[in-house]
């Protein structure tokens, strides 16, 4: 199957600061990627849509200005997540899906202090 | 919105009984997967069924889109097979995948 990576698969970082997260399909090609979250013991919840070339689409609720999403090549989507705080701590995973089927990165683990 | 949802929501089992997840959701969908996600975070793709029915070794699944339900089946389970277990859709001409609520599955020795 296609395979997708994340990095780093592990953060902490101090409120106030800005963390970036990579997502990369390494054997295929992505238009589009999508990011979500997840909390402890919850299901996850598509935060939104990653657009190569153009503006991302982002889910009811979720800030844009806070989740700064670029897709700038066909391989690789980066989600910032901007002026962190304690509530922004979360597991992000990133998925796309060539043909249809769904495929996750391994996830990023971010904890803001 | 389409909604899903996951039953039951969590299954303690002894290694080697069998066990059914189900799927209900309620609208048409393009397609439908199950997942498993292992203790460290990482979602594995289990199946994709739209529709009919799949086998892989002990796990098979089956949808019934016209009932708007899927089921999937674990047979002598292993502690390996812990973890939580979630059923996700597309629908319409959306690529976005919904996720259901999960099934949380503890297998003890």
């Amino acid at each position: 199957g296609a395979v997708v990576s994340q990095h780093p698969s592990r953060v902490i970082c101090k409120s106030g600061t800005s963390v970036k997260i990579e997502c990369r399909s390494l054997d295929f090609q992505a238009t589009t990627m999508f990011w979500y979250r997840q909390f402890p013991k919850k299901s996850l919840m598509l935060m939104a849509t990653s657009n190569e070339g153009s503006k991302a689409t982002y889910e009811q609720g979720v800030e844009k200005d806070k989740f700064l999403i670029n897709h700038a090549s066909l391989t690789l989507s980066t989600l910032t997540v901007t002026s962190a705080h304690p509530e922004d701590s979360s597991f992000y995973i990133c998925s796309a899906a060539p043909g249809g089927t769904q495929y996750f990165g391994p996830g990023t683990r971010l904890t803001v202090l | 919105g389409i909604q899903v949802e996951q039953s039951p929501p969590d299954l303690i089992l002894q290694e080697g009984a069998n066990s059914t997840l189900r799927c209900n959701f309620s609208d048409s969908v393009n397609n439908l997967q199950w997942f498993h996600q292992n203790p460290w975070g990482q979602l594995i793709n289990l199946f994709y069924i739209p529709s009919g029915t799949k086998q892989n070794g002990r796990l098979s699944a089956t949808t019934v889109a016209t009932e708007r339900y899927s089921l999937l089946y674990i047979s002598s389970s292993q502690t390996t097979d812990s973890g939580v277990y979630f059923c996700a859709v597309t629908y319409s001409s959306a690529s976005k995948i919904i996720f259901g609520s999960g099934t949380r599955l503890s297998i003890r020795p």
